[in-house]
C-alpha cells in the first residue's frame, strides 16, 4: 500500500487562486520531504527540500515566494502555489525517504491546471 | 552537482524479448542508484536500487548493474509484458537517505503483445 499520501490528485481552478497541495508520511516519520515538479512527457525536478520545524530549501530559479512550503508536523508537508497563473499548470510530486534505506517514496501527484 | 544521463529516450520490444536502459552519473560521490517505473498520471514507484559496493543485483524478470569506474549502470528487465509499459527512470544519490535525488531523463518503455 502507499507509504506517502498526496492530496489533492486534481485541481482546476480560476488564474489569482492559491492551493495547497499535502503530502502526508503513513506510518512513518519523515522529517525532510521533497516536492518535484513535472511537465508533461519530462523528468522530475526537484522545487524545494522541506525540513521539518525548519526553512524549506529551495533550488535555484525556484520561487520561495511563489511556491510556499510548511512541513509543521513529522508527518505533513505542504505546497501552497500562491496567486496561481496559467503557466504554473503542472503535475507536482512529493516524496520522503525511505527507511533508511536511500529510496525515496513518492506520492501520487497533483495535476494542477490554472484556467 | 550531479548530472544523470539516460539512453535510450524511447524503446519499443516485442513482448518477451528483453529491454536494457543506460544510464551515466557525473558525481563520483554518488553510491545509491535506483531506478523508478512511472505509470501515466502516478507518482514514481521504485522498482530496483543498487548501492556502489554491488556490481549487479537481481529481483525476477529486472536487474539492475553498477560498472563504478566508468560511472554506468543500466536497467535490464527480461521476458518484457505489456504491463512493463510506462516511464522508467534510473538516478543517483550521494551519501545519506536525505541527499536529494537526481533523475535522469527518463525512458518511455513500450511493449508490443
Amino acid at each position: 500500500g502507499a507509504v506517502v499520501s498526496q492530496h489533492p490528485s486534481r485541481v482546476i481552478c480560476k488564474s489569482g487562486t492559491s492551493v495547497k497541495i499535502e503530502c502526508r508520511s503513513l506510518d512513518f516519520q519523515a522529517t525532510t520531504m521533497f516536492w518535484y515538479r513535472q511537465f508533461p512527457k519530462k523528468s522530475l525536478m526537484l522545487m524545494a527540500t522541506s525540513n521539518e520545524g525548519s526553512k524549506a530549501t529551495y533550488e535555484q530559479g525556484v520561487e520561495k515566494d511563489k511556491f510556499l512550503i510548511n512541513h509543521a508536523s513529522l508527518t505533513l508537508s505542504t505546497l501552497t502555489v500562491t496567486s496561481a497563473h496559467p503557466e504554473d499548470s503542472s503535475f507536482y510530486i512529493c516524496s520522503a525517504p525511505g527507511h533508511g534505506t536511500g529510496g525515496q517514496h513518492f506520492g501520487d501527484g497533483t495535476r494542477l491546471s490554472i484556467l | 552537482g550531479e548530472n544523470v544521463e539516460q539512453h535510450p529516450s524511447t524503446l519499443s520490444v516485442q513482448e518477451g524479448d528483453s529491454a536494457v536502459i543506460k544510464c551515466t552519473y557525473s558525481d563520483s560521490a554518488s553510491n545509491y542508484f535506483p531506478w523508478y517505473k512511472q505509470e501515466l498520471g502516478k507518482g514514481p514507484q521504485l522498482i530496483i536500487d543498487i548501492r556502489s559496493n554491488v556490481g549487479e543485483k537481481k529481483d525476477q524478470r529486472i536487474a539492475v548493474t553498477l560498472n563504478k569506474t566508468a560511472k554506468h549502470f543500466s536497467l535490464h528487465i527480461t521476458e518484457t509484458q505489456p504491463e512493463d509499459s510506462a516511464v522508467y527512470f534510473c538516478a543517483a544519490k550521494a551519501q545519506t537517505s536525505y541527499d536529494k535525488v537526481i533523475f535522469g531523463p527518463g525512458t518511455s518503455l513500450s511493449v508490443i503483445p
